[in-house]
């Protein structure tokens, strides 16, 4: 049972352009829903996160949204680059020192 | 600064054969510790996690195993490995407090 579903399973972008993924959840005791990038033989690495209480954080081209009645959360990447092809997962927590990640997008951006 | 210690990088293993993974971490005590499974285009799945020495909490019933036996060494094992164990293990660990998840740079099992 996956608690957090993600969405589109892959995409593709010209540099420039802004991919979206998205993300939901049913749990409404998540209080914490981080990103990771993945490069192909690396382990993930925290990239953004945010909490409930604010509905965008921006850290340089990335971007959470978050919609706390819908329960939802999305990812976007500004102005993207070749550099930010690779694989994303949202994930979500209680503060139980786990956490639950979604399937993973596979982000490639064309040149 | 914390680093963490994941070995061997890749490992070629024949069915039945047994498995011992190891993952240490330096730069912090008393962290929580991890082991997740990453298969082909797949998403991460917990194996297991320790919030402590001898603690271990299994998350999906398997054919592997985990230990803690020092405050920052995490062990994956298996007696006798199969086909479906293939796959990319990663070994984690959260400080105390927010929850930040940091993961070693993993171990790519294939089991032939």
């Amino acid at each position: 049972q996956q608690q957090v579903k993600q969405s589109p399973q892959s995409l593709i972008v010209q540099k420039g352009g802004i991919p979206i993924i998205n993300c939901a959840y049913e749990n409404t005791a998540f209080d914490y829903f981080p990103w990771y990038q993945q490069f192909p033989g690396k382990g993930p690495a925290l990239l953004i996160a945010i909490r409930p209480d604010v509905s965008e954080k921006k850290e340089g081209r990335f971007t959470i949204s978050f919609n706390k009645s819908a329960k939802q959360f999305s990812l976007h990447i500004m102005d993207s680059q070749p550099g930010d092809s690779a694989t994303y997962f949202c994930a979500a927590s209680k503060n139980d020192y786990k956490l639950s990640f979604g399937a993973g997008t596979t982000v490639t951006v064309r040149a | 600064s914390q680093t963490i210690h994941q070995w061997p990088a890749t490992l070629v293993q024949p069915v039945g054969s047994p498995l011992s993974l190891e993952c240490t971490v330096e730069g912090t005590s008393n962290p929580n510790l991890y082991w997740y499974r990453q298969a082909a285009g797949r998403g991460l799945q917990l194996l297991f996690y320790s919030v402590g020495i001898g603690q271990i909490s299994s998350e999906v019933p398997q054919n592997l195993s985990a230990s803690r036996p020092q405050d920052r060494q995490f062990i994956l094992s298996s007696k006798k490995l199969l086909l479906s164990d293939s796959g990319f293990y990663l070994c984690a660990w959260m400080g105390r407090g927010p929850e930040k998840l940091f993961f070693g740079s993993g171990t790519q099992l294939s089991v032939l």
